[in-house]
């Protein structure tokens, strides 16, 4: 069965410091993968998406990146925190060929920058 | 530009009550719905999938219509109980495999 991990569940980080969430996949192979950020009182957004190593598309302009290094490997990153990139970040997965679309979400990380 | 819209935001209901929740999408051009849940500060769950060709899911207490034509879907839980006690997410996506969500349905079910 396939499983999605995240980490890490908790993250709290000074304005200006660096940013590094992992997510990684088991189960599966060439997934497609998100990530989605869910910030207090908005929905659910779309910050980036792959469809193989090494293709990032990017949804929206942020102080944000994404890089998928391996293809189970999906990696959120930034240089430099913003107060305004606290939320709470879910990893997703799903097939790309011969599926019905079906989304599968990682358990979440929640980062506080103060 | 796709927009989904979910309606009540909230709702509280007495244990034992049928129920149905709301969403709404601007654009028919869909490849599938999804029905989530999400407990408060945990990941989402799929609960259903409904492709565009479908009317309806079926999951145990769970049943998912899809109208396409007119851009709704509706969610129906069977005789609730307090563990049903969440988030409930309706998602949308077209045939690039992106998510667009609406905002939740928050829902109480009081013992």
């Amino acid at each position: 069965s396939q499983t999605i991990h995240q980490w890490p569940a908790t993250l709290v980080q000074p304005v200006g410091s660096p940013l590094s969430l992992e997510c990684t996949v088991e189960g599966t192979s060439n997934p497609n993968l998100y990530w989605y950020r869910q910030a207090a009182g908005r929905g659910l957004q779309l910050l980036f998406y792959s469809v193989g190593i090494g293709q990032i598309s990017s949804e929206v302009p942020q102080n944000l990146s994404a890089s998928r290094p391996q293809d189970r490997q999906f990696i959120l990153s930034s240089k430099k925190l913003l107060l305004s990139d606290s939320g709470f970040y879910l990893c997703a997965w799903s097939r790309i060929s011969g599926s019905t679309g079906e989304l599968f979400f990682g358990e979440g990380s929640r980062l506080t920058v103060l | 530009k796709q927009e989904v819209t979910q309606i009540p935001a909230a709702l509280s209901v007495p244990e034992g009550e049928n129920l149905v929740l709301n969403c709404s999408f601007t654009d028919s051009a869909i490849y599938n719905l999804q029905w989530f849940r999400q407990d408060p500060g945990k990941g989402l769950t799929s609960l259903l999938l409904i492709q565009s060709s479908q009317r309806e899911q079926t999951s145990g207490r769970l049943n998912a219509s899809l109208d396409k034509s007119s851009g709704r879907s509706t969610l129906y839980i069977a005789a609730s109980q307090p563990g049903d006690s969440a988030t409930y997410l309706c998602a949308v996506s077209g045939n690039t495999g992106k998510l667009i969500f609406g905002q939740g349905t928050t829902l109480q079910v009081k013992p």
